[in-house]
């Protein structure tokens, strides 16, 4: 079964909007870490932001937040006030501390056009 | 964020020979290395877990006569891909972890290998 699922393989978004990329992930730990990584086509995996499985807020990293709905397992990812930087792929991503020996497992990814 | 470096960034090779790619902690220890390959438009798909000092752990489906991992000491791995084949084309991540926490996994800038 996949463990994280990105169900959008494309999305478009104009310039100065915000964009929403979906993330769901399937896990029988209670102890697990999320996250959003940027991929330009330069190939280097960019850090965006981190969600704990016991945190109480989303987290929030400059334009970045990560909508966090634990009982329905999803962490989508918002960005706000899209620039044209912002295009490249995007993975969500899941570590499992106990059940996964902190390997960090990828989503398919979305790729992000924004548009001017 | 730490910096982890991979030489080298682009390798093309004949088939049949051997390349070693390196991936080194700059500024931190990596007491953990995980190695990722990445095919065009794909996901990463984690094909190894090295501690320093022990041997490495594959993934279901990844043949370790094939890609040796070496994690000899807290700051360098390194990925052999024995007798190279056109389909062992691929781009290849590295990632180190330092310490016993969700967010602390820090990747190199991937090597893209391409064999003839």
């Amino acid at each position: 079964a996949q463990k994280i699922t990105q169900t959008q393989p494309g999305m478009f978004v104009q310039e100065k909007e915000a964009v929403t990329l979906d993330c769901t992930y399937d896990t029988s730990d209670p102890s697990y870490g999320l996250f959003w990584y940027k991929q330009p086509s330069s190939g280097e995996m960019i850090f965006l932001i981190y969600q704990g499985s016991y945190d109480q807020q989303n987290a929030t990293e400059g334009r970045y937040s990560l909508n966090f709905q634990k009982a329905r397992k999803s962490a989508n990812l918002v960005i706000s006030a899209s620039q044209l930087g912002d295009s490249a792929m995007y993975f969500c991503a899941m570590r499992e501390v106990n059940t996964g020996g902190f390997k960090t497992i990828f989503g398919a990814g979305t790729r992000l056009f924004v548009k001017a | 964020g730490a910096v982890v470096s991979q030489h080298p960034s682009r390798v093309i090779c004949k088939s049949g020979t051997s390349v070693k790619i390196e991936c080194r902690s700059l500024d931190f220890q990596a007491t953990t290395m995980f190695w990722y390959r990445q095919f065009p438009k794909k996901s990463l798909m984690l094909m190894a877990t090295s501690n320093e000092g022990s041997k490495a752990t594959y993934e279901q489906g990844v043949e370790k006569d094939k890609f040796l991992i070496n994690h000899a000491s807290l700051t360098l791995s390194t990925l052999t891909v024995t007798s190279a084949h056109p389909e062992d084309s691929s781009f290849y991540i590295c990632s180190g972890s330092g310490q016993v926490d969700y967010n602390e996994q820090f990747f190199g800038p991937g090597t893209r290998l391409t064999v003839l």
